[in-house]
């Protein structure tokens, strides 16, 4: 059983620009959650999806948007890159209101 | 607002010796609590969680945590570290109240078990 995965792996872009992250999650998850991890801190809950809504928002700026697919998977577009948005992100995946189980991340790069 | 506590950035043992983090809590409803452990460079690998029941919980690895209501505590315990333990951990909660889903974390304790 695969568990959570997220592609690409590592990524480098530039200030201003877009970028695109993809989750897929367990298998027999429907609830996908991200967060951002930023280096030497605890991971902070960006928002989650369950039946292709946003169902709660964390803090974070509306450059942040997120998309559900009737497959589970979810992608989390970053628009306007800072270079403050270099961390890792982390996806999350669950079935219930209980345990998450997280991905190996992506980890974002800005210059 | 939920937050978490964890009041030691490191916490350095010999091996074979008991190995304690120590976490804290604040939630407005009652909590769910999680600890989750991660490896250099890696997600975040789940050790174990309470919801309800019996204040001592027991996970993967031989890892186990007492919740403590009164004194908001959620202890990660293991009788005898190993060298392998070397890792970062996470304390996070989650308020039981059904419309949040989110979870907050700790900013990590990073562990060293030495040989």
């Amino acid at each position: 059983d695969a568990g959570v995965t997220q592609s690409p792996t590592h990524l480098i872009k530039t200030r201003g620009q877009q970028v695109t992250l993809r989750c897929s999650p367990k298998s027999g998850h429907d609830t996908v959650s991200w967060y951002q991890q930023a280096l030497g801190q605890g991971p902070q809950f960006i928002f989650q999806y369950y039946e292709e809504e946003e169902r709660q928002r964390g803090n974070f700026p509306d450059r942040f948007s997120g998309h559900q697919f009737p497959n589970y998977s979810s992608e989390l577009n970053v628009n306007a890159l800072l270079l403050g948005d270099s961390a890792l992100y982390l996806c999350a995946s669950s079935s219930d209101y209980n345990e998450q189980f997280f991905g190996p991340g992506t980890r974002l790069t800005v210059l | 607002a939920q937050s978490v506590a964890q009041p030691e950035d490191q916490v350095n043992v010999a091996e074979g010796n008991p190995l304690t983090v120590k976490c804290t809590y604040s939630v407005s409803g009652n909590p769910y609590l999680f600890w989750y452990v991660q490896y250099p460079n890696r997600g975040l690998q789940f050790l174990l969680k309470y919801i309800t029941g019996d204040n001592l919980v027991k996970g993967s690895y031989g890892f186990e945590a007492e919740f403590n209501k009164s004194q908001t505590s959620f202890h990660l315990k293991k009788p005898s570290a190993l060298v392998s333990d070397s890792a970062l951990y996470f304390c996070a909660v989650r308020d039981s109240r059904s419309n949040d889903y989110k979870l907050s974390f700790g900013a990590g304790t990073t562990v060293t078990v030495r040989a």
